[in-house]
């Protein structure tokens, strides 16, 4: 089955940096690739998320980059905030139905001002 | 915004009993899952739920656990004797359409077995 690699466990920023988190999924089958944040007491929310067709993807401050060949993605935040602190979520799935996501082992970013 | 709701936020509950725990999906919803988060671990898939049948479990959703969508709007989960190991945060997920889509989560129920 699907197992996602996540690096790094924890990342300290000062505001205003970029942050990277990084990715990677054993399943070639697996085209769909969501990046969720947690933030404490709360549930995963969807923040970004990039299907295989594309290579790259950005909202804002937020992109993410697929490369399928190396079977990486990417979590790219710049100009970062105090409220960007919290676990960031890597998952991967394939498209068909009822698939389930599954997930790295998490991110924490803590932003410092 | 529509939510995703799950009742209750916290449950605590002697080992061998048995637990249900309730979800709101979004209303025009059609698949629906459930993960687990043990406290500091990654969030794990349990099931995905479609058209009143499972559609995909992971090995942890074994015999003590079943899922059902007693009426039109809520989707169960259960746990028939719980163990100390399942103590985790239970959230439950729906999406529109199946993988490739927006899974949106609850903000989950904090499951204690003591």
């Amino acid at each position: 089955g699907e197992n996602v690699e996540q690096h790094p466990s924890t990342l300290s920023v000062q505001e205003g940096d970029s942050a990277v988190i990084k990715c990677t999924y054993s399943d070639s089958a697996s085209n769909y690739f969501p990046w969720y944040k947690q933030e404490l007491g709360k549930g995963p929310q969807l923040i970004i998320d990039i299907r295989s067709n594309v290579g790259e993807k950005k909202d804002q401050r937020i992109a993410v980059t697929l490369n399928k060949t190396a079977k990486h993605f990417s979590l790219h935040i710049t100009e970062t905030q105090p409220e960007d602190s919290a676990v960031y979520f890597c998952a991967a799935a394939t498209y068909q139905a009822g698939t389930a996501l599954i997930f790295g082992k998490g991110t924490t970013l803590s932003v410092s001002s | 915004e529509p939510e995703v709701t799950q009742t209750p936020s916290h449950q605590v509950t002697q080992m061998g009993q048995e637990v249900i725990l309730r979800c709101v999906p979004i209303s025009n919803h059609l698949y629906f899952y459930w993960y687990r988060q043990i406290l500091g671990q990654k969030v794990e898939f349990l099931v995905s739920f479609y058209n009143n049948e499972i559609s995909e479990k992971s090995e942890i959703f074994d015999d003590q656990f079943s899922v059902e969508r007693p009426d039109g709007s809520n989707f169960t989960l259960k746990i028939r004797s719980t163990k100390l190991e399942d103590s985790a945060m239970y959230f439950c997920a729906s999406s529109a359409d199946g993988g490739g889509t927006e899974a949106f989560f609850g903000q989950g129920t904090r499951l204690t077995v003591v």
